[in-house]
């Protein structure tokens, strides 16, 4: 079964230092990969998405993430966090449903930054 | 253009109480998701309509139906309530079942069940 781990569920960094947030899949084919933020009381917003091409995905907000076959891995990076970035962060794979054409998205169960000032 | 908006925003139930949660897009999107947010366990997929008329199982639809009758709307229906059920709800929609569609979500609709 397709599925989504998020190591970290709490992270803390300080305002300025850089940020890596972990994603890893299993999956048997070719994966889409998505990373979704929710600010506080908010629905969840696209950040970035791979699904061709560069493994280097650039994302809104200033995000970037690196998609490793070898390592199953989508972690998603930002070389300064500022105070604003604290939200949780949902890293999410789309796949095929058994039978048919359609998709649907499986998330991991989040990683909540929060930032100190 | 609203995007996709969600009634009501906050909801407290009884046990054994009915009710129907709406979530309406103005993208004319075919593809509309209803999912419920439990702390840790991440989103997890209710039910989904492929376009009006017709609507499908997620991987959580015990205790729910719902209902495509118009495009633009998507109902989630909770006919008896259970403390279970006290979850954040989320609606989101896609312009099509494209594999790298990305999802456009409402704001949430969030619900106890005492």
């Amino acid at each position: 079964a397709q599925s989504v781990t998020q190591p970290d569920i709490h992270i803390t960094v300080s305002e300025g230092a850089s940020l890596e947030l972990r994603c890893n899949y299993s999956y048997g084919a070719t994966p889409y990969l998505f990373w979704y933020v929710q600010s506080p009381g908010q629905g969840l917003q696209l950040l970035l998405k791979y699904f061709s091409g560069d493994t280097l995905v650039q994302g809104i907000k200033g995000f970037e993430a690196e998609f490793k076959r070898s390592q199953s891995s989508f972690n998603l990076r930002k070389p300064s966090v500022h105070w604003s970035d604290a939200a949780e962060y949902f890293c999410a794979v789309t796949h095929g449903i058994s039978g048919g054409s359609n998709y649907k998205l499986t998330f991991g169960k989040g990683t909540l930054l929060t930032v100190n000032p | 253009n609203a995007g996709v908006t969600q009634t009501p925003k906050f909801r407290v139930l009884k046990t054994g109480q009915s009710m129907t949660l709406l979530c309406a897009q103005d993208m004319n999107h075919e593809y509309m998701y209803w999912y419920r947010q439990d702390p840790g366990m991440g989103l997890r997929l209710i039910h989904y309509s492929v376009g009006e008329g017709t609507t499908a199982k997620g991987e959580v639809p015990d205790g729910y139906n719902v209902s495509r009758l118009k495009k633009q709307n998507f109902l989630l229906g909770l006919e008896s309530a259970a403390p279970s059920q006290t979850s954040v709800y989320f609606c989101a929609s896609t312009p099509r079942q494209g594999v790298a569609d990305t999802q456009y979500f409402g704001p949430g609709t969030r619900l106890t069940v005492l």
